[in-house]
């Protein structure tokens, strides 16, 4: 069974601080990785996709991935009250078929 | 460019009846993906076409579930007979290339079978 898993938090930051949230996957064969953002009640939306080991940044966005502990992270910094939002974590499910295995995703509260 | 769009937007039925979602892809994307997500669970895929052919149906949960793409353009997913357990919402997605890559997604159709 593949999975990806994610701290369902919340996770709670302060405005300006830096949000670290993070991910596991265990199909070995997943060669891509993405962030996902959902706001309450709308669809999941793009921020970031990662395929190589290191870090890709964009703008106060920096997704990690790491695929020798089939690990993957995303930083945002400087959060702002609307970053809160659902995060999903989605890995690639190998291939060239394009389904995604998704996290369950983590609750992500900025505070003013 | 208009995203993709699914409708109803929120449907309520009741134990064996039949629905049907309807999802239309961004204009040009070959790629149409369903997924669903039960309450309390991951997204999970469901389907994916190619145009007008099914690549990959691996995530379809039984024979009550239809899906359809005629002409390659808008999907359509069919549960006949609805159960409890098909209550969630529903998503589709597009894209343009296959492979690995991010793709849109659909507001959702939120299921609810009573």
């Amino acid at each position: 069974q593949k999975e990806v898993e994610q701290n369902s938090g919340p996770l709670s930051v302060p405005e300006g601080a830096i949000a670290s949230l993070n991910c596991t996957y265990s199909d070995r064969g997943s060669q891509s990785f993405f962030w996902y953002r959902q706001y309450s009640g709308k669809s999941p939306e793009l921020i970031m996709s990662i395929y190589s080991n290191g870090d890709k940044e964009d703008g106060r966005f920096t997704a990690q991935l790491n695929k020798a502990s089939q690990y993957v992270s995303l930083l945002i910094r400087d959060s702002q009250p609307s970053d809160s939002a659902t995060y999903l974590c989605a890995a690639g499910g190998g291939g060239s078929q394009g389904n995604l295995i998704f996290g369950k995703g983590t609750k992500l509260s900025v505070k003013p | 460019e208009a995203g993709v769009t699914q409708f109803p937007s929120h449907s309520v039925i009741e134990k064996g009846q039949t629905v049907t979602l309807r999802c239309d892809p961004i204009s040009g994307h070959d790629n149409l993906y369903w997924y669903r997500r039960v309450m309390g669970k991951e997204i999970k895929f469901l389907l994916h076409f190619v145009k007008e052919s099914k690549q990959d149906e691996s995530g379809m949960p039984n024979n009550r579930f239809l899906a359809e793409r005629t002409g390659g353009t808008y999907s359509t997913l069919k549960v006949q007979p609805a159960e409890l357990e098909d209550s969630g919402v529903y998503f589709c997605a597009s894209s343009e290339h296959r492979g690995n890559y991010g793709y849109t997604f659909g507001s959702g159709t939120r299921l609810t079978v009573v």
